[in-house]
């Protein structure tokens, strides 16, 4: 069955510079969610997404922004990066009207050097 | 306050011994979800169960049970006889409103190292 795809899964950026990460949904899934792990911590919310618009905002920096395209894909684009921006990048999906568990993706390792 | 406690940083057992990681939530909702995922060393965040609050029934899923209290706000999760593939980081997680269930609060987690 497919799953949550996420690219890249891992990457590498220097400080300040921009990164891009993506999250394909399970096909027919409507909403995605975006969570940011730091090392050793515990998954924190950032944005959502229903039917392309943002349904719910979490503890998303400004320098982050987030968007649901016409085919459900989404992608959180991260600028003037920090050294404090590495970590874990889950995307999960669902839909919303059934209510039904969220697969999450493998996640993006964003390292900033 | 939304919070939920994961009072236990890290235990460590023998293979095919009982272990229990414990979970402890606050939320000023009556309904709620309660989660716990698996996070093994390669880092993906694997689903185990999801349990509405108005559901107390316990479940047992195989060698995991699953204990829901909400007279003491417990969601305590239990693997019996405990294997090497158990290892990993186990995260209970809180979502407060129903049409966006997604939206967690997830505990610190408790890392499990199951020893041959």
């Amino acid at each position: 069955a497919a799953g949550v795809i996420q690219s890249p899964r891992h990457l590498i950026k220097e400080k300040r510079e921009t990164a891009t990460l993506k999250c394909y949904p399970i096909p027919r899934h409507d909403t995605v969610y975006w969570y940011q792990q730091g090392p050793g911590q515990d998954p924190q919310f950032l944005i959502s997404f229903y039917e392309k618009m943002q349904s719910d905002k979490g503890s998303i920096p400004d320098r982050f922004s987030a968007q649901q395209f016409s085919d459900y894909h989404s992608e959180l684009n991260m600028s003037s990066l920090e050294l404090g921006d590495s970590a874990l990048y889950f995307c999960a999906s669902t839909i919303r009207a059934l209510n039904t568990e969220a697969f999450f993706g493998q996640g993006t390792r964003l390292t900033v050097v | 306050a939304q919070k939920v406690t994961q009072a236990q940083t890290e235990i460590s057992v023998v293979e095919k011994e009982d272990v229990t990681l414990d979970c402890v939530y606050e939320t000023r909702d009556t309904t709620y979800y309660l989660f716990w995922y698996k996070q093994p060393p390669s880092g993906e965040l694997v689903f185990l169960i999801r349990r509405n609050s108005f559901d107390e029934q316990n479940e047992i899923s195989g060698r995991y049970s699953w204990n829901f209290q909400k007279s003491t706000s417990s969601f305590n999760f239990t693997i019996t006889a405990s294997q090497v593939v158990d290892s990993a980081v186990y995260f209970c997680a809180l979502s407060e409103v129903l049409d966006s269930s997604y939206k967690l609060i997830f505990g610190s987690g408790t890392r499990l190292l199951v020893r041959p």
